[in-house]
């Protein structure tokens, strides 16, 4: 199994410009959740899905903040326009039965807003 | 509403013993989890605790005290790839509420 799959790595982007994380989860986990990761803040769950369906969204900062799920293998999280406090390490992490059993990190993708 | 608290940084000796704590206040808590993180990396679990005592995996164990709402980490025989920050974080609800992550305990282990 190849893991919670995260693209891109790293991304620096101008102030302004629309940003686009993506997300591939653990086949077979049913849920998906965007955490985001700062040194002042630590870390911070902005959205998750059960089957596909976004739950919680109480969690993205603005409505700059969007994220969708269209199929069990995909999920995007879009900031636009994104500015530089959007700095920060964007988790994305599956799981198939619960905090019980674990949930499963991707790599992360660390954006820099300039 | 949900809040964790956790040193934030523990140093200690190759070899010896570290305890890690962590006390939440959880509406409505159903289970306590420990992730680790080394610099750059993802979280990864270590353990998670719903029923009061010690539960041991290798050389890691925790502990969980709901009276107390407080529970800890046990690392033992401690090793320099250890170092690493640990984080508490709580599930609420019958555990369909998505973890709550504490702030992490930085952890340096020294020769």
């Amino acid at each position: 199994d190849a893991g919670v799959i995260q693209s891109p790595r790293h991304e620096v982007t101008e102030m302004g410009q629309e940003v686009t994380l993506r997300c591939k989860p653990i086949s077979g986990h049913n849920s998906l959740f965007w955490y985001r990761q700062t040194m002042m803040r630590g870390l911070e769950l902005l959205i998750y899905f059960n089957n596909n369906v976004p739950i919680d969204d109480s969690g993205m900062p603005e409505d700059r903040f969007s994220a969708k799920m269209p199929n069990a293998s995909f999920s995007t999280l879009k900031i636009q326009p994104s500015e530089p406090r959007d700095s920060a390490v964007y988790f994305c992490a599956s799981s198939s039965r619960g905090a019980n059993y674990g949930y499963t990190f991707g790599s992360g993708t660390r954006l820099t807003v300039v | 509403g949900q809040s964790l608290e956790q040193p934030s940084e523990v140093t200690a000796v190759e070899g010896a013993i570290v305890q890690i704590n962590c006390t939440y206040q959880t509406s409505g808590f159903y289970g306590l989890s420990w992730y680790q993180q080394h610099d750059g990396g993802a979280p990864t679990f270590l353990s998670y605790n719903a029923l009061d005592g010690l539960e041991e995996t290798g050389r890691f164990s925790s502990f969980l005290s709901r009276s107390d709402s407080y529970g800890y980490l046990l690392l033992q025989e401690l090793q320099m790839k250890d170092s690493a920050s640990y984080f508490c974080a709580v599930t609420a609800n019958s555990g369909n509420t998505p973890l709550v992550f504490g702030k992490g305990t930085r952890l340096s282990v020294i020769a």
